[in-house]
């Protein structure tokens, strides 16, 4: 059963739209969402994190919003770039009375931004 | 470069073989995670320790263990291979083990094993 869900696999944009990436969840316990980015042959890099406290967080291009009623979230990265190319995994943690769960991750989704 | 290594970068064993993995966390980080990453899966939280002890398990089977030394890095043993263990293993770390600094964690390279 996936508590974390990329519903779509692959995205395509055009260099200087916005891209919106996709995450939805089901565990109500999440508490924290982050967003890791990953290119070919290296690790993910955290991207941007964002409280369950929270409905926004903005760093520069790539915003995080999260609507808790709906157990959704999303990634969106204004103007895009073609260095933005690459797979966005969505992760969240659980918060169980005091400690801390691990993250679990969804299957990612591929970025790609054409010049 | 997020400051965590990790060796060997490939590893090609057969069936039936052991294999260790090694992962050097970034200075003063005090945790360290292991994650698997099949083809066409996400990360599989496996397992996690904190300041040399145990902190959480996740899917880890019983063919495989991991330990963190007094230096904080970390060894994840696979025994036994099958050819389901290929897969990418990725090592993380972060500052804390939870709380606001466990949250964000900081990934290696990884290591590609093919299990033949």
């Amino acid at each position: 059963d996936q508590q974390v869900k990329q519903n779509s696999p692959s995205l395509s944009v055009q260099e200087g739209r916005i891209s919106i990436l996709n995450c939805d969840y089901t565990n109500s316990m999440f508490d924290y969402f982050l967003w890791y980015k990953k290119y070919p042959a290296e690790g993910p890099t955290f991207l941007i994190s964002i409280s369950s406290i929270k409905d926004k967080n903005e760093d520069g291009r790539f915003t995080v919003f999260l609507n808790k009623s709906a157990k959704h979230l999303s990634l969106h990265i204004v103007p895009s770039q073609p260095g933005d190319s690459a797979v966005y995994f969505c992760a969240a943690r659980a918060y169980y009375g005091g400690s801390q769960g691990n993250l679990i991750f969804g299957k990612g989704t591929k970025l790609s931004v054409k010049p | 470069d997020s400051g965590v290594t990790q060796t060997p970068k490939h590893l090609i064993t057969a069936t039936g073989q052991r294999v260790t993995l090694r992962c050097s966390p970034r200075s003063g980080d005090l945790s360290v995670y292991w994650y698997q990453q099949s083809l066409d899966q996400g990360l599989q939280f496996l397992i996690q320790y904190y300041n040399g002890e145990e902190r959480a398990k996740g899917n880890i089977l019983e063919r495989f263990s991991a330990q963190q030394f007094p230096d904080l890095h970390s060894e994840l043993n696979l025994s036994s291979l099958e050819l389901g263990d290929s897969a990418l293993y990725f090592c993380a770390s972060s500052v804390g083990g939870q709380g606001r600094s466990g949250r964000e964690q900081y990934f290696g390279p990884g290591t590609r094993l093919t299990v033949t």
